[in-house]
């Protein structure tokens, strides 16, 4: 099963960062997203397609039908600035798939 | 809070066998996949594989040729094993909980580690 993210999106502080993750049918599984910076491990910042773990700022949303997955990250903000990677679990395989990333800059 | 700590070589040689060591603290081992992930320099995130508390594993289909996990619950640890390996599988390794078909709530910092002779 193979997830398609686009390699970078730009954004300017305060507006909205939507970064999609497509796949065959991803609507038909639980998609959980990551936020990477430089040099530590990723964060968990939206799981089940749209819930968020405790601690985790409003701004960051999801959504999954379809083909496509997306996060939406609202009001953003310098610190928002990473890499953010969409992950899924293959029912039928018992394999866990991650999409390629995608770098998040604030201009 | 559980918390996960790798350990290991950080320099192998090509052809050797790479092994790495993930010591858990403050949680039960059963009821979870124990689990490693890498990352390439400059990539994105790969799934290697996972060993859970009975030691049955499962692999990434690409690296399933060359990958052994096991368990080692009374010591707290779970360990990878990849051999044969290439600059290719230069990269940080992470090690994580994750419940069944669950997202990864929990990781280790990583550890670098360099393929070169």
């Amino acid at each position: 099963y193979v997830l398609t993210q686009p390699p970078s999106v730009s954004v300017a502080p305060g507006q909205t960062a939507s970064i999609t993750c497509g796949g065959n049918n991803i609507g038909s599984k639980a998609v959980h997203w990551y936020q990477q910076k430089p040099g530590q491990a990723p964060v968990l910042v939206v799981y089940d397609d749209s819930d968020r773990p405790s601690g985790i700022p409003e701004r960051f949303s999801g959504s999954n039908s379809g083909n496509t997955a997306t996060l939406t990250i609202s009001r953003v903000e310098v610190g928002d600035e990473a890499d953010y990677h969409c992950q899924v679990w293959d029912r039928n395989s018992d394999h866990y798939v991650f999409g390629s990333g995608t770098k998040v800059t604030v201009l | 809070q559980v918390q996960l700590q790798e350990s290991g070589p950080g320099l192998v040689k090509p052809s050797e066998t790479l092994s790495l060591t993930c010591t858990v603290s403050g949680d039960s081992f059963s009821g979870y996949y124990w689990t490693w992930i890498r990352q390439p320099p400059g990539k994105g995130l790969e799934w290697i594989g996972y060993v859970d508390y009975s030691g049955s594993t499962n692999f990434s289909p690409s690296l399933k040729s060359r990958v052994t996990m096991s368990m080692d619950a009374s010591r707290r640890q779970f360990s990878l094993n990849l051999k044969s390996v290439t600059t290719a599988d230069t990269a940080v390794y992470f090690c994580a909980r994750v419940g069944v078909g669950k997202a990864v709530r929990h990781w280790g910092q990583g550890i670098l580690v360099i393929v070169s002779s």
